[in-house]
């Protein structure tokens, strides 16, 4: 069973902020939020990742809660080549992950 | 730069025939895994490995089988076909230096008829 929780669905307006969240109620103190995501049927593409402190890369910003039990991936200014499923997940650095179902994020005109 | 290679790209078995999916990278990476995806769901761990010779079962495992003889190289077995196994596989590598990313392909899409 996925070990993070995502809303099955949401719409964002082009342009606009996309803001993903996910729960990670059983992280525990040495796993890592990775988030990733899945344009069309293809292989998933790595975003980001982070421990406890907010991350910012080219692609998008994590925000983790200071419980770290929820976190957020914003993608600042949404294109319709963003349109994918997102999946986040809690890694430690054995590698051995488990994904959920993800969030299918759809961007509109 | 290949990445992450997967064959065959399709495939339509009879049940009970078997197949290997084949998996190799061109990245020196140690770290490879086998997932596979149904219809609207999301990747299920099927094995991994840790390097040459070492494998370790995933999620949903039963079915398969794999090997890893060589650090390029990470093929999944199906001996005995079945409906259930129906899906896309897709197989990702990772490096050794901490936290790194996976590396996915782009799948196999197998039905079994």
């Amino acid at each position: 069973d996925a070990k993070t929780t995502q809303p099955p669905s949401m719409d964002c307006a082009e342009g606009r902020a996309a803001n993903l969240p996910c729960n990670h109620s059983t992280i525990s103190g040495n796993e890592y939020v990775y988030w990733y995501r899945q344009i069309h049927s293809q292989g998933p593409q790595y975003i980001i990742h982070g421990l406890k402190n907010n991350e910012t890369n080219e692609m998008a910003s994590l925000i983790i809660t200071e419980d770290r039990k929820s976190s957020t991936l914003i993608l600042p200014h949404a294109t319709l080549r963003d349109t994918a499923v997102y999946y986040c997940i809690d890694n430690t650095n054995a590698g051995k992950s488990t994904f959920g179902d993800g969030t299918t994020l759809t961007v509109k005109p | 730069n290949a990445g992450v290679t997967q064959t065959p790209k399709f495939r339509i078995l009879k049940i009970g025939q078997s197949m290997t999916l084949q998996c190799t990278q061109d990245m020196n990476h140690n770290y490879m895994y086998w997932y596979r995806q149904d219809p609207g769901m999301g990747l299920k761990l099927i094995y991994y490995s840790v390097g040459a010779g070492i494998t370790d079962k995933g999620e949903v495992p039963n079915g398969y089988n794999v090997s890893r003889s060589t650090t390029e190289d990470f093929p999944l077995r199906l001996e005995l076909a079945a409906p259930s196994q129906t899906s896309v596989y897709f197989c990702a590598s990772r490096g050794d230096r901490y936290l790194q990313p996976q590396h996915f392909g782009d799948g196999t899409r197998l039905s079994i008829l």
